[in-house]
């Protein structure tokens, strides 16, 4: 099975100030056939459920801010909140799904 | 709307078995697979297992190979996982998801296993 890990494992950050995720992959889930990073980003709030926020390691859910943003091919990708707001508080995870899944450890992300 | 409604919290001595099951509405129940992935009490999402349920094909994580037991119906729209030789490592909460051909997009509410003597 492929891992996913993440870093930092928590990170703490002022109101309005950017902050970068880093996801890396033990294989590449670049697909040739079709070119696409079979990639997702997660953002799960205390006692509830994770919540879709980018997938094709880029393409941000319908709905979601556009301050988060995800980038990288590969093994080796980010995700950043460009201007933190309080309502960013969670911890997020990275998964790659493709005939199997697996998340990263997951990073908390705090207020400074 | 989209809804996972899962089976009601179960506590479980050592040894035994569990069965949750996760019934689906406001899609066609055919057209996703059906994801199980657990937490543990302040841990990390991890991915159990997935089924499709049109076909009844499935793939686990190599972490729950021999123990882990996914099944569909698709009369029912209902989605089940029986994890058997249970032991305290497996309280957790465990979660039924959904996907739309890639990423997971809905989730079911949780179903909290505790095991204990």
């Amino acid at each position: 099975d492929i891992v996913m890990t993440q870093s930092p494992d928590s990170l703490a950050v002022s109101l309005g100030e950017r902050a970068t995720i880093n996801c890396k992959s033990s294989r590449s889930v670049l697909y040739s056939s079709n070119n696409k990073n079979y990639l997702a980003w997660y953002q799960q709030k205390p006692g509830q459920t994770p919540k879709l926020l980018i997938y094709w390691a880029s393409t941000r859910e319908s709905g979601v801010p556009d301050r988060f943003s995800g980038s990288g091919s590969g093994t080796d990708f980010t995700l950043t909140i460009s201007s933190l707001q309080a309502e960013d508080v969670a911890v997020y995870y990275c998964q790659h799904y493709d005939s199997t899944r697996a998340f990263g450890q997951g990073t908390k992300v705090e207020i400074k | 709307q989209v809804q996972l409604v899962q089976s009601g919290a179960e506590v479980k001595k050592p040894g035994a078995s569990v069965k949750v099951s996760c019934k689906a509405s406001g899609y066609t129940f055919i057209n996703s697979a059906i994801h199980w992935v657990r937490q543990a009490p302040g841990q990390r999402l991890e991915w159990m297992a997935w089924i499709n349920p049109a076909y009844g094909n499935t793939k686990y994580s190599q972490k729950f190979q021999g123990r882990l037991t996914i099944t569909s119906d698709t009369s029912a729209s209902t989605g089940y996982m029986e994890l058997s030789s249970l032991t305290s490592e497996d309280t957790a909460v465990y979660y039924c998801a959904k996907d739309r051909g890639g990423p997971i997009d809905y989730w079911g509410q949780g179903t909290l296993v505790t095991v204990s003597s």
